[in-house]
């Protein structure tokens, strides 16, 4: 099955820097790669999410980036903001006859440094 | 829009008993799953289904089991509870089977086995 890498496991940025997340997966026929946010005690929610004939995507501070040949994506945040404190996922999924699962990272918790 | 809606919020167990952690979604989604979230492990399924009537197994299935006699309705059943089922549950639903849609998160079940 596939494997989701992630990195860093936490990373602590000053308000107003960039935070970058990276994830690597395994399996190559793997073609979509949501990220989610997830706040303390509050449910994952999506993002931003890529899919694999993209190379990168924007959402006004957030930015996903897809290198198929190397198997791995990034999230970028840029000019963080506290609110932006929370645990982030990357996941990869890919259509397959017995259903689309989803394959999660571990985590990364941001912390944003006011 | 209640979208995916998971009771209880809180469950304390003792070893050996069983429940059913209820999951409905109003979205008319066909696929659904289960994941269960543990510190530095991220989400990890447990089941899935592609539609009523059709399930399977996940990355952690053991102790568990799952039935979707509709469409909204996805519930999970812990036969005899143990410590190591201790751990925050959610249920999320997607449109697609066929894969690349995003997954819409219940708000989670945290369930402590003593």
């Amino acid at each position: 099955g596939e494997n989701v890498e992630q990195h860093p496991s936490t990373l602590s940025v000053q308000e107003g820097d960039s935070a970058v997340i990276k994830c690597t997966y395994s399996d190559s026929a793997s073609n979509y790669f949501p990220w989610y946010k997830q706040e303390l005690g509050k449910r994952p929610q999506l993002i931003i999410d890529i899919r694999s004939n993209v190379g990168e995507k924007k959402d006004q501070r957030i930015a996903v980036t897809l290198n198929k040949t190397a198997k791995h994506f990034s999230l970028h945040i840029t000019e963080t903001q506290p609110e932006d404190s929370a645990v982030y996922f990357c996941a990869a999924s890919r259509a397959r006859i017995a259903g689309n699962q989803f394959y999660f990272g571990t985590g990364t918790s941001l912390t944003v440094i006011p | 829009n209640a979208g995916v809606t998971q009771t209880p919020k809180f469950q304390v167990l003792k070893t050996g008993q069983s429940m059913t952690l209820q999951c409905a979604q109003d979205m008319n989604h066909e696929y659904m799953s289960w994941y269960r979230q543990d510190p530095g492990m991220g989400l990890r399924l447990i089941h899935y289904s592609v539609g009523a009537g059709i399930t399977d197994q996940g990355e952690v299935p053991n102790g568990y089991n799952v039935s979707r006699s509709t469409t909204e309705d996805f519930p999970l059943r812990l036969l005899s509870a143990a410590p190591s089922q201790t751990s925050v549950y959610f249920c999320a639903s997607s449109l697609n089977p066929s894969g690349g849609t995003e997954a819409f998160f219940g708000q989670g079940t945290r369930l402590t086995v003593v």
